[in-house]
């Protein structure tokens, strides 16, 4: 069974499209993060979720929006998609519980998205 | 500063060869240190932790510097299976949930 699972693998889109990327994890974890890895390798958190709600956006442009319906569960929507959100997308997820202490974060394999 | 400074390479070493990677971070409340590693078109993986006593696994050996605030990987005999990003992880120190990477160093070991 995959850890963190996530879908599609991967996606080509036309500029101005809205596309989601879903995201599962069945480790039993409180917090969910997006990660942004661009043409340059830099990997660049996006969102961070503890139990369903929002505790970290890094000035995200709005076109990104997160969604958790469950601890398990945490889904990402691009509307407008423009050129410059092409890269890879991962899901990861880790049992921090916000105390400082960061335990290990396992990551899914990532969403190739290539708008053109 | 960034958050997170590695030197990004590539090291390319025979194989055999004892390698280090050195990064530095900016915060000092941080206090959860990983180096994490990337083949290529793969998703990041745990190496290790890295504690203040420094700490061993194999030919991995991991260091912390508080003081100085950098943290350390050292491969010994290298293997043509250790090619990879190593990246360099920080957490945000108090307040958690944000952990920060580095931009990676690559490494490539030859025959």
């Amino acid at each position: 069974d995959t850890a963190v699972s996530q879908t599609p693998k991967y996606l080509v889109t036309q500029m101005g499209n809205d596309k989601s990327i879903k995201c599962e994890q069945n480790l039993g974890h409180d917090t969910m993060y997006w990660y942004k890895q661009d043409s340059k390798k830099f990997l660049k958190i996006m969102f961070s979720y503890n139990n369903k709600e929002l505790i970290i956006n890094e000035t995200v442009p709005n076109r990104f929006s997160p969604k958790s319906p469950d601890k398990a569960h945490l889904n990402l929507h691009i509307n407008s998609l423009e050129l410059g959100d092409s890269a890879v997308y991962f899901c990861a997820s880790s049992q921090d519980d916000g105390t400082g202490l960061t335990p290990e974060a396992f990551f899914g394999q990532g969403t190739r998205l290539t708008v053109v | 500063r960034k958050e997170v400074e590695q030197d990004p390479g590539p090291f390319n070493v025979p194989e055999g060869a004892t390698v280090a990677f050195n990064c530095t971070y900016s915060n000092s409340a941080s206090q959860s240190f990983f180096w994490y590693r990337q083949d290529c078109r793969k998703e990041p993986k745990l190496l290790m932790s890295v504690y203040s006593s420094g700490n061993e696994d194999g030919r991995f050996t991991a260091q912390l510097n508080r003081a100085s605030q950098y943290i350390s990987l050292l491969i010994r005999d290298s293997k043509l299976s250790d090619s990879a990003t190593y990246l360099c992880v920080v957490n945000k120190g108090t307040g958690g949930f944000k952990t920060i990477f580095g931009a990676g160093t690559r490494l490539f070991v030859k025959a």
